[in-house]
């Protein structure tokens, strides 16, 4: 295990829904990272916590909210999904200063019907 | 924009054989590389890392290269196990928290 907690691991939920995925992270990292990774993209960042201000928002959809009340937790509430945002959602965490070492949670599989 | 290939998809090798896994980049700013594995159903996992101010880097068994003026970088797997059958991702990174990905290569180790 890499210390970094998923839940829920899968997700089915309807374009008129309100879900949020939660990630925990225990190595005491004080950066964390929402990725999407769909079949046949590269990864992609969405957003970036460091020091548990948001510090990068790559042009995500309003319909996506992150939320990081502490170092140790990050939040990605959804609603109103696509069904394109159908994918696998991955947290990872970091020390602030090593950026290049990100330690990945398992991802949430999300289906957006 | 920032681009990261990989030039195939799939491989498959016989085990014990060497692997060899290739990535193009196209940022010649680009200072920072890593490999990442991911096996089915989790996360990716770091693997090893090289600066742009080496050509080399050997972990346990497995080697990154650096090939800057044609901006290409591979991993080689020494002697490849059935554990190795996974996705493996090259990610590139010029400046602060982005780092870019490419789509990865699915290898896979026939016993």
């Amino acid at each position: 295990e890499t210390g970094v907690t998923q839940t829920p691991r899968h997700l089915v939920m309807g374009m008129t829904n309100k879900k949020s995925l939660k990630c925990e992270q225990h190595l005491g990292h004080n950066a964390m990272y929402w990725y999407k990774q769909s079949a046949k993209k590269p990864l992609e960042l969405m957003f970036v916590y460091s020091l548990e201000e948001r510090v990068e928002n790559n042009s995500v959809p309003s319909r996506f909210s992150p939320e990081c009340p502490n170092s140790s937790h990050l939040f990605l509430h959804l609603h109103t999904l696509q069904p394109e945002d159908s994918a696998l959602y991955l947290c990872a965490s970091s020390q602030e200063a090593r950026a290049y070492e990100q330690y990945f949670g398992p991802g949430t599989r999300l289906t957006v019907t | 924009g920032e681009s990261v290939g990989l030039h195939l998809p799939t491989l498959s090798v016989q085990e014990g054989d060497n692997s060899i896994i290739n990535c193009a980049y196209s940022n010649s700013a680009s200072d920072y590389f890593i490999w990442y594995k991911q096996e089915s159903g989790k996360g990716p996992q770091f693997i090893i890392d090289i600066r742009s101010n080496m050509d080399k880097r050997q972990g346990q068994r497995v080697t990154v290269l650096l090939n800057k003026t044609v901006k290409h970088l591979s991993l080689q797997i020494a002697a490849t196990q059935p554990g190795d059958s996974a996705v493996y991702f090259c990610a590139e990174n010029s400046h602060g928290n982005q780092f870019y990905f490419g789509t990865g290569t699915s290898l896979t180790v026939i016993p």
